[in-house]
This record gives C-alpha cells, structure tokens and sequence, in this order.
C-alpha cells in the first residue's frame, strides 16, 4: 500500500528566500504529481513526473523525482507572496488511485 | 468544456439527515473518484469507479455510498450524516490515469 509523507508541513518563508519541500513515498509508484491548493478553491495541477531523474521548472518552481530514494522535491527559488498556499503530492502506480501527502503550508512573508 | 462539476457547493445538513452530492464530468473518462479533505490535512480517497457499474471501496468509505450508471455521473450518498462527515468533498476524473481534472468541491457541514 501507497503511502507519502510530506515535509515540512508548514512552512514561514521570507521573500527572496529558497527552500525545498520533500515527498517521501513508501513502495513504487510510477507518476508523482504536485499540486497547489488556495484557500477555498480546488486542486492546481503543478507538475507530473513519470521517470528517475525527471525534473520539471515553472516559474519560480522546480520539481524533481528520485525514484531510487522514493523521493521527489519541490524547490521554490527567490519566493514571492503569491506562492503562499498549501502544496500537495500525490502518487500513484498503474490504474490506482493517487495517494496524497498531508500538505504543506506555505506563507512566505516579507 | 465544463469539466468536472460537482453541486451543491455548499451545504448544511442536521445530525440523521441524508444527502447526494453530484458530480458530473463531460471528458469521456472512464476513472472517477471521491475525495474528502479535512482541515489541515490531505485528500483521504471514499470511493472510486473504473468505469460504468464498476465501484470500490478507498481508504474511508464508512457512511457513504456511491453508484455509476452512467461514465459522466459518479453521485456520493450521505446516509444518516453524522458531526464527522462534516468536510470538504472534491470529485475527479482521469482518462488513463495521467493528469487528473478535479471538481470545485463541496463544503458540507454536520450539525
């Protein structure tokens, strides 16, 4: 059984700041998925990471996939305020469904 | 192209009452889920479908119950709606399982 944990869960940033949140996953999982979250609103789709060694860039985000360490990161470079909002992953391997971490709560402060 | 919809968007409930939530996708996806989201925490999965007449049991499905007659229409059932259901409800659909289009939710509260 799936199982991905997040870290850190919340997170206080300064702006101009970088910082890395991590995504552990248990067993394998074949697509690692990052989404953003607004208050009150739905799921943003981010990124999709299918293979060892992926990384994916947009913007001021960049997201990476380790899949020998069951691992995948979301590097925030230089933040800004409109970063602020709460960051998922998710896995998933084949026809099942995705597996979501807890979150993490981004503020990032001036 | 609408996506996926789900109604009501909010809705308030007593203690025993029972309710549908709707959710309707128009992108021909065979793989339809439900999530419940609590606060502070991540999507925990209800139900989900693989395609008309074919449901299953995720990680929480205690309370709630779901059918799929039809590929657009996976509606979840509240029967006898307890403090503990009160929570966000989001739908989602996939084709083949790569990207996933997620409803707007539903804000239900048990009082």
């Amino acid at each position: 059984e799936l199982k991905v944990e997040q870290n850190p869960l919340f997170l206080s940033m300064q702006e101009g700041k970088n910082y890395t949140i991590y995504c552990n996953y248990s067993t394998t999982s074949d697509r690692l998925y990052w989404y953003r979250q607004d208050p009150g609103k739905s799921l943003e789709s981010l990124f999709v990471l299918l293979s060892n060694g992926a990384v994916k860039q947009e913007g001021r985000l960049m997201a990476s996939l380790d899949t020998k360490a069951r691992l995948s990161t979301l590097h925030i470079t230089a933040a800004v305020h409109d970063l602020s909002a709460t960051y998922f992953c998710a896995g998933a391997s084949g026809n099942t469904p995705l597996v979501f971490g807890k979150g993490t709560r981004l503020s990032v402060i001036a | 192209n609408a996506g996926v919809t789900q109604t009501p968007k909010f809705r308030i409930l007593k203690i025993g009452q029972s309710m549908t939530l709707q959710c309707t996708q128009d992108m021909n996806h065979n793989y339809m889920y439900w999530y419940r989201q609590d606060p502070g925490m991540g999507l925990k999965l209800i139900y989900y479908s693989v395609g008309a007449g074919i449901t299953d049991k995720g990680e929480v499905p205690n309370g709630y119950n779901v059918s799929r007659s039809t590929t657009e229409d996976f509606p979840l059932r509240l029967e006898l709606a307890a403090p503990s259901q009160t929570s966000v409800y989001f739908c989602a659909s996939t084709d083949q399982g790569y990207g996933y289009t997620f409803g707007s939710g539903t804000r239900l509260t048990v009082v």
